[in-house]
Order: structure tokens, then sequence, then C-alpha cells
């Protein structure tokens, strides 16, 4: 897996916006992605999967794109939310075996109010 | 579903000292996984275990470190002599075989003096 520096890159967004939170994965044979949201004191949440079969997929005021050609993964935010202030974590997996997620860097979302 | 419990959420120990941190999965979750998690390093899997059989333990950072799962509802991770660089929140994470999404704890919180 990936370390994480001491600094986390961060991403200020004004309340109600749209928030971009991106992620650069590092097995080309990974084929199953998931975002995690942790918020201050608690474990990482799960937010949104995807398979590789898929390039978009839709939540709850949440988007997964998946580029597999250039190994990016993309979670967008509608509206943010003062609530929705936390480090974003992508993680991802090959599904055959028993492989176990592998956690990327993550990145600190902060939401003015 | 009360979730992944970890106990204690905090443990403050001196150098030297043993420390035993305690995990109870989701019932019916056949995977569990133990994480360690700093500013430096970010979420490092230390250990899982898939039916209560250890499978992969390649990111024990040392003999120092040890873990059990003696049931499937049950598992400790343990440190002995513990240091300074333990130093980090661990975190406990199940999941359900057929299904690859994680359910994380609230971690402990451990600091070593």
């Amino acid at each position: 897996g990936e370390s994480v520096g001491l600094h986390l890159p961060t991403l200020s967004v004004q309340e109600g916006d749209n928030s971009i939170i991106n992620c650069a994965y590092s097995n080309s044979a990974s084929d199953y992605f998931i975002w995690y949201k942790q918020e201050s004191g608690k474990g990482p949440q799960f937010i949104i999967d995807i398979r590789s079969n898929m390039d978009k997929r839709q939540g709850q005021r949440v988007t997964v794109l998946l580029n597999k050609t250039v190994k990016h993964l993309s979670l967008q935010i509608a509206a943010t939310q003062p609530g929705d202030s936390a480090v974003y974590f992508c993680a991802e997996k090959v599904l055959s075996g028993n492989t176990p997620l592998v956690f990327g860097k993550g990145t600190r979302l902060s939401v003015i109010a | 579903d009360a979730g992944v419990i970890q106990s204690p959420r905090h443990e403050v120990t001196e150098m030297g000292q043993e420390v035993t941190l305690r995990c109870k999965p989701i019932s019916g979750h056949d995977s569990l996984f133990w994480y360690r998690q700093t500013m430096m390093r970010g979420l490092e899997l230390l250990i899982y275990f898939n039916n209560n059989v250890p499978i992969d333990d390649s990111g024990m950072p040392e003999d120092r470190f040890s873990a059990k799962m003696p049931n499937a509802s049950f598992s400790t991770l343990k440190i002995q002599p513990s240091e300074p660089r333990d130093s980090a929140v661990y975190f406990c994470a199940s999941r359900r075989d057929r299904t690859y999404g994680y359910t994380f704890g609230s971690g402990t919180r451990l600091t070593v003096v």
C-alpha cells in the first residue's frame, strides 16, 4: 500500500458547491474500488464502491468515476455540506483470491460555511 | 447491529509494558482485519484472518506484535513489549465473505510513553 506523509492533500470547498476528490491507484490488476470517509475520532466509513466493468456509479449525492486507462478514480460530492468535512480514502483490490483492500493517500475535505 | 466493537478506546501505557487490543467483529462476518493508522504511514494492514485463520501477517512490524482469533466473535492484537513508536490508532475491520466492503470499528488510540 501507499504511505501517507505528514501533509495530507487538502481540498477547501464552499458549502453548497460540488467537491471532486481524486485518487491515483497503483495496481493495474485492481478491479474493485471503494471510497471511505473518515471523520475525526472515528473509523473509516464506506461511501460507495465500483467495479472495473463500470466507469461511473452514483449514490446519494455522491458519484464515483473510474478511468482504468490512467488508473484514476474520483469522488464527486454534490452540494457539499459541513458534515462532509472529513478525510476521504480510496481503496483498491483485486477481486480474485482473498486479497485485502489497499488504501491510498487520504484527502482532507474542509467545507467552508 | 452493533457494528465492529473495539476496546479499549484509549490506552496509555509505559514503554516495555504489554498491551492487548480487542475486537469483536460483526456477527456473520467471516474476515477480520487489523490496521494501524499514523500520520506518517497512513492506514497500514497488519494482519487479516479468514474463518479465524491468519491469512497474511506480513504487515506485522516485528515479533513484538502478535494477533489471535480464537473464535469467530473475538480477536486480539498484542504488543509485548510496547515501544513509543507503536503509538498510533489501531483499527479492526470485518467483512462478510461474499461482499467486499469492510466495516471498521472506532479504533483504539494507543499512546506509549
